[in-house]
């Protein structure tokens, strides 16, 4: 596509429920990031992809935290159990190789747990 | 963790004057770049400089590292309303497979 797009846009969840969250990264991306960032401040590194692979997940802050990206193109971070501390925007970004290029982000998803 | 820390972390000028906005970090890097945060937005890069450069332009941004310093610096100059926004640097680590965001200097221009 022309730009990464992410969905929904805000999410609205009560505690102890299941959220899953979609980036579509632009298409000639191999890599795809996900970050977590909390008001005030900037973006954290939670996992990467290249292609379908996952080198790298060390930033997921818990086992509660997944992601996938079975065919090298749409990926989804999915929260198991969410809990209050788990609100924050969350932000997909893709670039054309590894991490040096620039990266673009997409809007990014407004999560809310109650 | 964050890599970069910026500086100031809020600053407010007038529309027409120049707005210069510090990052530091810690570790080696392959190059460090700049980003820009509308309110409600996605991060839009805009600029990147490699570990052997020393400044870069590009329109009304320069950017300058100092790796001995491990330090950067982002001019906006002439600034507009327009550039209100975070402004976050954000670094290539050595070995590293991710961008470590600094904590963001908050730029309002005032009309």
């Amino acid at each position: 596509g022309a730009g990464v797009s992410q969905s929904p846009r805000y999410k609205v969840t009560k505690r102890g429920q299941d959220v899953t969250l979609r980036c579509d990264p632009i298409s000639s991306h191999a890599t795809l990031y996900w970050y977590q960032q909390a008001l005030g401040q900037g973006p954290e590194f939670l996992t990467y992809f290249n292609y379908e692979a996952q080198p790298d997940k060390s930033g997921l802050p818990s086992d509660r935290f997944s992601a996938e990206r079975p065919e090298g193109s749409i990926s989804t971070l999915t929260i198991q159990r969410t809990e209050q501390r788990d609100s924050a925007m969350y932000r997909c970004a893709s670039s054309r190789d590894r991490a040096g290029d620039t990266q673009y982000f997409g809007p990014g998803t407004r999560l809310t747990v109650l | 963790s964050q890599q970069g820390e910026e500086d100031p972390q809020a600053l407010s000028i007038q529309e027409g004057e120049n707005a210069t906005m510090n990052c530091s970090y810690k570790t080696s890097i392959n190059n460090l770049q700049w980003y820009r945060q509308n309110s409600g937005r996605g991060l839009v890069h805009l600029i990147l400089i490699r570990s052997n450069e020393r400044e870069k332009h590009s329109g009304r941004l320069r950017v300058t590292l100092d790796t001995s310093k491990k330090s950067s610096s982002l001019l906006i100059t002439a600034s507009r309303a327009a550039d209100t926004a975070s402004y976050f640097c954000a670094t290539d680590e050595t070995g590293a497979n991710n961008l470590f965001f600094g904590t963001g200097t908050r730029l309002t221009v005032i009309p």
